[in-house]
């Protein structure tokens, strides 16, 4: 059964706009990663925010993590045509190891 | 250097044959997962290896589902008596113990 929700479900936008997804799980976690995932490919791995972290940047992409409300964010600033893919967040409980994958977020950038 | 690769990349199968999907991890990752991908949704973890060690299997959907991993590199997923239901993209990921997987391309499986 799928663990985290993101929404929104598409999100289309213009090239050099801002793009924020938004992720919502039900159990504690260990960590919470975001991957990408382009038609025709598989996942690759964006960032890994973990569980006493609140925030974190890597290049264009900033993430932030409210273990509280049970969510996080992913921003990507300065959006691509490339950027243009399937997101999904992942979350790695205490005691597990597998990774548990919400739905994911479809983005679509226009030039 | 490499990342995982699987193959075969698609797969046609009438439904009640059987399938072998191959994946090779990266070199030295100790840890190797099997995900299934239904369309539009997000992956769904079926089994993990620690080495050669199967530790959890506890997301294989029914008896007709096998993995294996004898020598702790390559793995095998198997599907016997394929239904149409099992029509996914399978997805291997490796792991060096840390927490982040690599993905390979995964594998089409198409059952008619």
């Amino acid at each position: 059964s799928q663990q985290g929700e993101e929404d929104p479900q598409a999100l289309s936008i213009q090239e050099g706009e801002n793009a924020t997804m938004n992720c919502s799980y039900k159990t504690s976690i260990n960590n919470l990663q975001w991957y990408r995932q382009n038609s025709g490919r598989g996942l690759v791995h964006l960032i890994l925010i973990r569980s006493n972290e609140r925030e974190k940047h890597s290049g264009r992409l900033r993430v932030t993590l409210d273990t509280s409300k049970k969510s996080s964010s992913l921003l990507i600033t300065a959006s691509r045509a490339a950027d243009t893919a399937s997101y999904f967040c992942a979350t790695a409980s205490d005691s597990g190891y597998a990774l548990n994958f919400g739905k994911g977020t479809s983005l679509l950038v226009t030039p | 250097g490499a990342g995982v690769s699987q193959s075969p990349r698609y797969k046609v199968a009438k439904r009640g044959q059987d399938v072998a999907l191959r994946c090779d991890p990266i070199s030295g990752h100790v840890s190797l997962f099997w995900y299934q991908q239904a369309l539009g949704q997000g992956p769904e973890f079926l089994t993990y290896f620690q080495n050669e060690a199967q530790l959890d299997k506890s997301g294989l959907p029914s008896d007709r589902f096998f993995a294996e991993r004898p020598e702790g590199s390559v793995s095998t997923l198997k599907i016997q008596r394929t239904q149409q239901e099992d029509s996914a993209v399978y997805l291997c990921a490796s792991s060096a113990g840390s927490d982040t997987q690599y993905f390979g391309p995964g594998t089409r499986l198409t059952v008619l």
